[in-house]
């Protein structure tokens, strides 16, 4: 069956620390990887997705078929980048998605 | 903001009675999704639709029913409303996908069942 796992609740840094938002997933088929944002008091929205290989607002992600994982870093984090993010696989038109993860980046 | 509305915004309800959440786009994409959102487990979906009239389950369907019969609207009904059922319900949309495959998300409607 298919899941997706983000170990932490919560990651707290200050401004300019680097960020890694940790995500694995179990899935039998090929992976198609997403990460989804939501800032406060917005819709959730696409940040970026690993089919792409793009950078978006600083972030990136790669896709690691060994390890199943999907982490998403920022080298150095921003006040603004403090949401909920949350790690989605694609199976068939549907989504699963992890639990999420709170990051606070402190001043 | 892609155009997806959800009504009620926000909806207190007491036990045992039923609730209707309605989602509306304008976007005439095929997929409607419905999910709702509780601390510790995410987005978990509820039902989904690919099309008017056609509808399946999600993982967490129990106590839930969908309707579709029109391509804009999706509707999500608690026949019966429980207090386990308290959480914030988020309608999705998505295209036919490929490449470019991004689910759509609604405002959220916050429902309280007391």
């Amino acid at each position: 069956a298919q899941r997706v796992t983000q170990p932490e609740k919560l990651l707290s840094v200050f401004k300019g620390a680097p960020v890694e938002l940790k995500c694995n997933y179990s899935y039998s088929g090929s992976p198609e990887l997403f990460w989804y944002v939501q800032y406060s008091r917005q819709r959730l929205q696409l940040l970026l997705r690993h089919i792409s290989r793009e950078s978006i607002k600083g972030f990136t992600a790669d896709l690691n078929k060994g390890e199943t994982s999907f982490h998403l870093k920022k080298p150095f984090a921003q006040e603004e980048d403090s949401a909920m993010y949350y790690c989605a696989l694609k199976y068939g038109n549907k989504l699963v998605f992890g639990a999420g993860t709170i990051l606070r980046v402190k001043s | 903001d892609a155009g997806i509305t959800q009504s009620p915004r926000h909806k207190v309800t007491e036990t045992g009675t039923p609730v209707t959440l309605r989602c509306h786009q304008t976007e005439n994409h095929r997929y409607m999704y419905w999910y709702r959102q509780d601390p510790g487990h995410g987005l978990r979906l509820i039902h989904y639709s690919y099309g008017v009239k056609d509808t399946d389950k999600g993982e967490v369907s129990d106590g839930y029913s969908v309707s579709r019969s029109k391509t804009e609207d999706f509707l999500l009904t608690l026949e019966s409303a429980t207090s386990s059922q308290t959480s914030v319900y988020f309608c999705a949309i998505s295209g036919s996908g490929g490449g470019t495959y991004e689910q759509y998300f609604g405002p959220g409607t916050r429902l309280t069942v007391t």
